[in-house]
């Protein structure tokens, strides 16, 4: 089916491990996007991408590390995990940059990640 | 810098009876704003937006929001609640260059039978 899927939808992992939530979307859409959700901070940009090979900092970008070789997949690393990345990450792309226009942004399901 | 403040994480409401959520934003430009829905274990999905033009805008499932520039608002209603509207609620604006969005913290709407 076509869509936006992230995996795995749940992960645990240790403080100090290197884990990587993949993305993968079918729309062939330009632009993607990782989000982190948290009680009572909303959804926050870590990093986007305009195209493949293009990307860049979002709000909260520190400890992470996107790359996008192929349009339709924009995997998100944790190089060494900490407590306080335990979150909800979500995943979105956009046919266009200009969400802020009013393209909608279409979500995956999410990953549920905790590291202890 | 674009900012929306959504007071209130939590808010119930019984089946039958209006429902509002408020959102106040702070924006440098005109702003574009937005409402997305979280339904559980889901991603969020875009509810209905203001760009330009006609200051009541209607979005799926009943909702409505009104732009009012001079109180810098954009709030959502619903005249009647229905147990399938119990989800989480963000507000967004857009930032100055109209290529990203900027979240409220949400609304955890709880619909009592």
């Amino acid at each position: 089916d076509a869509g936006i899927t992230q995996s795995p939808r749940y992960k645990i992992t240790e403080t100090g491990r290197q884990v990587t939530l993949m993305c993968h979307q079918t729309w062939s859409h330009s632009y993607m996007f990782w989000y982190r959700q948290d009680l009572g901070h909303g959804l926050r940009l870590i990093y986007y991408s305009a195209a493949a090979d293009i990307t860049d900092k979002g709000e909260v970008s520190d400890g992470y590390v996107v790359s996008r070789s192929k349009t339709e997949n924009f995997p998100l690393t944790l190089e060494s995990a900490t407590r306080s990345q335990t979150s909800v990450y979500f995943c979105a792309s956009s046919d266009t940059t200009r969400t802020g226009e009013g393209s909608p942004l279409h979500f995956g399901n999410g990953t549920r990640l905790t590291v202890t | 810098a674009q900012s929306v403040t959504q007071l209130g994480s939590h808010v119930s409401v019984s089946e039958g009876a209006l429902v509002l959520l408020r959102c106040n934003y702070s924006s440098s430009v005109p702003p574009y704003l937005f409402w997305y829905v979280q339904y559980p274990n889901q991603g969020l999905q875009l509810l209905l937006k203001y760009t330009t033009g006609a200051t009541l805008v209607k979005g799926i499932n009943g909702f409505e929001a009104e732009f009012k520039k001079s109180e810098t608002s954009f709030h959502l209603t619903k005249p009647s609640a229905h147990m399938s509207d119990a989800a989480e609620y963000f507000c967004a604006v857009s930032d100055r260059t109209r290529s990203r969005l900027a979240f409220g913290k949400g609304n955890q709407v709880v619909v009592i039978p």
